[in-house]
């Protein structure tokens, strides 16, 4: 595997399932994050994990719950969604420099999810 | 707070030349990106500019005035398989902050 990975890339959920989105990164990046895309919207990011620390929370709802084991493992544990929440939903990595500063990100390519 | 506005929508005929705008607003500079998106699939890097100016990668080409808050991506020698979501992203004080992306279509 290369890259960044996610599965499952299609999932369908009824609003009282708990499942969970795994992503993996083989790029020895330090920083992974959660992106939300939903149709006609930009990109919005959810979280932000730097050596294995959250470090950005943008006011997501708790039914969203991400998980960092370690620097190449992500997961966001899904429960008691709404239809609102069908979007795609992308894992990225980076480095993240001495300094601070973020690199770019490299894209999984993402899952489908879809709320009943 | 940030904000980034790019057009919603472009056409473009193959062969010819498009320039892409974006105009941000953001606390802090640390960089713009610009990225590529196929409809069903991953964004993917193209391009970063952190100093004014014109930074050049085969057919396509990124500008930046920091000073004007704006960015422009040039895509030259359109091809069929340019047609796609181009996303500006502007890193500031935090990671990146995504515009809502410019679609383009390429028509023969």
């Amino acid at each position: 595997e290369t890259g960044v990975t996610q599965t499952p890339r299609h999932l369908v959920m009824g609003m009282t399932n708990k499942k969970s989105l795994k992503c993996e990164q083989h790029l020895g990046h330090n920083a992974m994050y959660w992106y939300k895309q939903s149709a006609k919207k930009p990109l919005e990011l959810m979280f932000v994990y730097s050596l294995e620390e959250r470090v950005e929370n943008n006011s997501v709802p708790s039914r969203f719950s991400p998980e960092c084991p370690n620097s190449s493992h992500l997961f966001l544990h899904l429960h008691t969604l709404q239809p609102e929440d069908s979007a795609l939903y992308l894992c990225a990595s980076s480095q993240v420099a001495t300094s601070g500063n973020y690199n770019e990100q490299f894209f999984g390519p993402g899952t489908r999810l879809t709320v009943l | 707070g940030q904000n980034i506005d790019q057009p919603t929508e472009m056409t473009a005929t193959e062969g010819a030349i498009v320039q892409i705008n974006c105009t941000y607003q953001t606390s802090g500079f640390n960089g713009l990106f610009w990225y590529q998106q196929h409809a069903g699939e991953a964004p993917t890097f193209l391009s970063y500019n952190v100093l004014d100016g014109l930074e050049e990668k085969g057919r396509f080409s990124s500008f930046l005035s920091r000073s004007k808050g704006y960015s422009y991506l040039l895509l030259k020698e359109l091809q069929m398989k340019d047609s796609a979501s181009y996303l500006c992203a502007v890193r500031g004080n935090t990671p990146l902050v995504f515009g809502k992306g410019t679609r383009l279509s390429v028509i023969a």
